[in-house]
């Protein structure tokens, strides 16, 4: 069965600095999808960014950006240049091809701080 | 262009009681689902349809059950709630080729 392990629960970064959120799932398939949904005080979902399994090449979303470490089976969020707007959690969520179904980890709440 | 909307935003429930959610979709997306989000538990499957009248089990659908009567609506079901099911509810729609979801804004449920 696929899992999806987001280790911090909790991060604080200061406006204009760059954090990283760290993903790490658990997979022997091939053919999937890695998301990264962002839910602000609001609680509306919003995806940040998606990344395909079959593309190498790193995903990028204005000062959203992946680092996709496939044999790490790692997807790390580096957001630059943090605004206030940013205080959201951030979840990570994994998708089988063929079977409609996505998992979430657990999420990391992101605060940041003027 | 509403997305995904939900009807109702908050509900009081008092165990027993049935309640029924309502999802609706404006995109023509085939894929729904309905999750449950608890705290530190991140959102859970509990039912999803990949087209008009089809419904199958997710992670955790004891307690609820579906229907997709109209490709745009997806409805959750409470037959007897239980202050387990305490939870906000989203429901989400999707398309095959991108796989992105689209969330609707979510339902607070308060079983008492």
């Amino acid at each position: 069965a696929q899992t999806v392990t987001q280790s911090q629960p909790e991060m604080s970064v200061q406006e204009a600095e760059t954090v990283t959120l760290s993903c790490t799932y658990d997979t022997s398939e091939n053919n999937y999808y890695l998301f990264w949904y962002k839910q602000p005080p609001s609680r509306q979902m919003i995806l940040v960014i998606r990344q395909e399994a079959y593309k190498q090449q790193n995903a990028t979303e204005n000062r959203f950006s992946v680092n996709f470490q496939k044999a790490a089976k790692s997807f790390s969020l580096k957001i630059s240049d943090s605004q206030l707007g940013d205080t959201a959690m951030y979840f990570c969520a994994f998708f089988l091809s063929g079977t409609y179904k996505y998992i979430f980890g657990t999420g990391t709440r992101l605060k940041v701080l003027a | 262009n509403a997305g995904v909307t939900q009807t109702p935003k908050f509900r009081v429930l008092k165990t027993g009681q049935s309640m029924t959610l309502l999802c609706a979709q404006d995109m023509n997306h085939e894929y729904m689902y309905w999750y449950r989000q608890d705290p530190g538990m991140g959102l859970r499957l509990i039912h999803y349809s990949v087209g008009e009248g089809t419904t199958a089990k997710g992670e955790v659908p004891d307690g609820y059950n579906v229907s997709r009567l109209k490709k745009q609506n997806f409805l959750l079901g409470l037959e007897s709630a239980a202050p387990s099911q305490t939870s906000v509810y989203f429901c989400a729609s999707g398309v095959a080729g991108s796989w992105s979801q689209y969330f609707g804004p979510g339902t607070r449920l308060l079983v008492l």
